[in-house]
C-alpha cells in the first residue's frame, strides 16, 4: 500500500491563486520530497525537507513538515499555467534507502 | 550533466512476450530504482539496484527482474507479458536511494 496520501486528489485554480497539497504518512522517514510530473512524463524533483526540518522554501514553493502528525503541506504560491501538473509526496522510511510515492495530487491553473 | 536516459520510449509487445527496458542514470549515480505508473495503482516501486546488487525489491511477481552493470547501467526484465503490465515504467537514479532522484522520461509499454 502506499506510505503517502495526497490530499485533495485534484485542485482547479485560476492563475495568481495559491495551491495547497497535503500528504499524509505513515511510518517514521529520514526525509519527505515533492515531485512534479507533466501528463506522462517523468518526474521532476522539487523539494526535500528533513525529518528534523519543520519548513523549507523553494522559490514559489513552500513546504511544512510535522512529524508528530505524520503530514506535509506544499504550497505554491502565485501560482501560473505552467504548474499545471500531478504532484507526488515521497517519503524515505526510516531504514530504508527507497522513496515510497503516494498516488498524487493533479493541479489544474486556469488562465 | 547529462539526465538519465531510457530506451526504447515506446514499446508494444503481445500477451506471452519478454521485453527488456534499459535505463542510464546519471554519471557518477550509483542508486538505480525502477517504478510502474498506472491510472489504477499510481507510482509502484519495482526493486532498487546500488552498485550492482539489488538492495530493495517490491510486491510484485518474479516474471519481473533486473540487473544493473558495473557501469551503474540498469536493465530490467519482464517476461510472460500479461495485459496488465502496459504500463508507464519509470527508472530514477540517486546518489543514495533514499536522496533526492532524477527521473528518466519513462518507457511506455503496451501489451496486447
Amino acid at each position: 500500500s502506499q506510505q503517502g496520501e495526497e490530499d485533495p486528489q485534484a485542485l482547479s485554480i485560476q492563475e495568481g491563486e495559491n495551491a495547497t497539497m497535503n500528504c499524509s504518512y505513515k511510518t517514521s522517514i529520514n526525509n519527505l520530497q515533492w515531485y512534479r510530473q507533466n501528463s506522462g512524463r517523468g518526474l521532476v524533483h522539487l523539494i526535500l525537507i528533513r525529518s528534523n526540518e519543520r519548513e523549507k522554501h523553494s522559490g514559489r514553493l513552500r513546504v511544512t513538515l510535522d512529524t508528530s502528525k505524520k503530514s506535509s503541506s506544499l504550497l505554491i504560491t502565485a501560482s501560473r499555467a505552467a504548474d499545471t501538473a500531478s504532484y507526488f509526496c515521497a517519503t524515505a522510511p526510516s531504514g530504508y534507502s527507497t522513496l515510497t510515492f503516494g498516488k498524487g495530487t493533479m493541479l489544474l491553473v486556469s488562465p | 550533466k547529462a539526465g538519465v536516459t531510457q530506451t526504447p520510449r515506446y514499446l508494444i509487445k503481445t500477451r506471452g512476450q519478454q521485453v527488456t527496458l534499459s535505463c542510464s542514470p546519471i554519471s557518477g549515480h550509483r542508486s538505480v530504482s525502477w517504478y510502474q505508473q498506472t491510472p489504477g495503482q499510481g507510482l509502484q516501486f519495482l526493486f532498487e539496484y546500488f552498485s550492482e546488487t539489488q538492495r530493495n525489491k517490491g510486491n510484485f511477481p518474479g516474471r519481473f527482474s533486473g540487473r544493473q552493470f558495473s557501469n551503474s547501467r540498469s536493465e530490467m526484465n519482464v517476461s510472460t507479458l500479461e495485459l496488465g503490465d502496459s504500463a508507464l515504467y519509470l527508472c530514477a537514479s540517486s546518489l543514495t536511494g533514499a536522496s533526492e532522484q532524477y527521473f528518466g522520461p519513462g518507457t511506455r509499454l503496451t501489451v496486447t
